[in-house]
């Protein structure tokens, strides 16, 4: 079963704006990561941020982590049409250690 | 240095058949992780294997089975094949298989279509 919820399901922008997602999860964490995958194939590792960070950044991304609230947001800034594709949150479950994915966020950059 | 290979891509098979999937992983990975991915949904974890053994399983039937070989290859077997099977298929490796599961590396999946 899905642990996380994404928010929005679908995002369209234009290049150059900035995309926010959102991801809330149920259960205690030791870490959450951030995958990106285009058009239907394999994952692409953005970033992971640990139970005991609150933000970090990589490039143009900026990733942050309320374990009070069990959430999670990815903001990427500047926005190209490369960035066209879908995003996942997956949690690493404390309990279990399994890797769990999110529904994922569709996002469009339109040039 | 290659990255987490999968084969075959693509697969058509009928109903009650069976199908094996191969996935090797990145050089120096002991950690082998199988997911389904059905249309429109995220990735849904089926095994991880490490150091040849299952180290975990999801909510998946006893038609889904699957190994590891000592030079840390895997294969994915699904018998008694369902429609509902039909999905992307995709392996990860990493490094060891802890707990704490540190960054997984995605092949690039098997197309499975069961007509």
């Amino acid at each position: 079963s899905q642990q996380g919820e994404e928010d929005p399901q679908a995002l369209s922008i234009q290049e150059g704006e900035n995309a926010t997602m959102n991801c809330s999860y149920k259960t205690s964490i030791n870490n959450l990561q951030w995958y990106r995958q285009n058009s239907g194939r394999g994952l692409v590792h953005l970033i992971l941020i640990r139970s005991n960070e609150r933000e970090k950044h990589s490039g143009r991304l900026r990733v942050t982590l309320d374990t009070s609230k069990k959430s999670s947001s990815l903001l990427i800034t500047a926005s190209r049409a490369a960035d066209t594709a879908s995003y996942f949150c997956a949690t690493v479950a404390s309990n279990t250690g399994k890797l769990i994915f999110g529904q994922g966020t569709t996002l469009q950059v339109k040039p | 240095d290659a990255g987490v290979t999968q084969s075959p891509t693509h697969l058509i098979k009928t109903r009650g058949q069976h199908v094996t999937l191969r996935c090797s992983p990145i050089s120096g990975h002991k950690s082998v992780s199988w997911y389904q991915q059905v249309l429109g949904q995220g990735p849904q974890f089926i095994f991880q294997y490490y150091e040849k053994e299952e180290r975990g399983r999801g909510n998946f039937p006893d038609r889904f089975s699957a190994r590891q070989f000592p030079n840390y290859s895997s294969e994915l077997n699904v018998n008694a094949l369902l429609l509902g099977d039909s999905a992307l298929y995709l392996c990860a490796s990493s490094l060891a298989g802890g707990r704490t599961q540190e960054t997984q590396y995605f092949g690039p999946g098997t197309r499975l279509l069961v007509l």
